[in-house]
């Protein structure tokens, strides 16, 4: 039962576009998601964050926007650099009980110089 | 700067064998964790643990267990290695478990391969 879902294994985007990833999740316990950023032969490192009294972070080129209705959350790259290529993970945890963090299956994301 | 560190980038283990994956972390974070990275799986949890001598179990515990005998140090240990065990391994630690900005600090992985 995948918890977390991302339904795009890749993505190719040109330089200087629009990244945009998308993540769903079907669990209505979690309020807090996170994005991480896998290089090869490396471990993920943090991205960016949101709660779930938000719908909205910004981080310098990374934003991540949370529709919580929908369950779906989603991180927008502006503008791609080539050194954005990686895979990235969606992740999301509830407050309480082990309080453990779900990572979906992740997107590779290619920017195209 | 923040260091989480696994004794191995590569092991080759043979299917049976009793494999100790160690990690370190340099930050003096109460919660530590064993992640397994899969193709087409994403990240899973295979066991955490939020103080010394405490564990919880994650997703997928089967054939796996864990020790931490001090706060810098979380132990992953195949019992018997079976060649389903072959997969790159993630040792992370944070402050809290949850909800706060910053997320969880990752070692660099020990990719396993059972033989």
């Amino acid at each position: 039962d995948q918890q977390v879902k991302q339904n795009s294994p890749s993505l190719s985007v040109q330089e200087g576009r629009i990244s945009i990833l998308n993540c769903d999740y079907t669990n209505s316990m979690f309020d807090y998601f996170l994005w991480y950023k896998k290089y090869p032969a490396e471990g993920p490192t943090f991205l960016i964050s949101i709660s779930s009294i938000k719908d909205k972070n910004e981080d310098g080129r990374f934003t991540v926007f949370l529709n919580k209705s929908a369950k779906h959350l989603s991180l927008h790259i502006v503008p791609s650099q080539p050194g954005d290529s990686a895979v990235y993970f969606c992740a999301a945890s509830a407050f309480g009980g082990y309080q453990k963090v779900t990572f979906g299956t992740g997107t590779k994301l290619q920017v195209i110089p | 700067d923040v260091k989480v560190t696994q004794s191995s980038r590569y092991l080759v283990k043979r299917t049976g064998e009793k494999v100790f994956l160690e990690c370190v972390q340099d930050m003096d974070h109460e919660n530590m964790f064993w992640y397994r990275q899969d193709p087409g799986l994403g990240l899973r949890l295979i066991y955490f643990s939020y103080d010394v001598k405490m564990k919880e179990k994650g997703d997928i515990p089967e054939g796996y267990s864990v020790s931490r005998e001090k706060k810098e140090r979380f132990s992953l240990i195949l019992e018997s290695a079976s060649t389903n065990q072959t997969s790159m391994y993630l040792c992370a630690s944070s402050l809290v478990l949850t909800g706060v900005p910053g997320g969880a600090f990752f070692g660099q992985g020990t990719r396993l391969t059972v033989v």
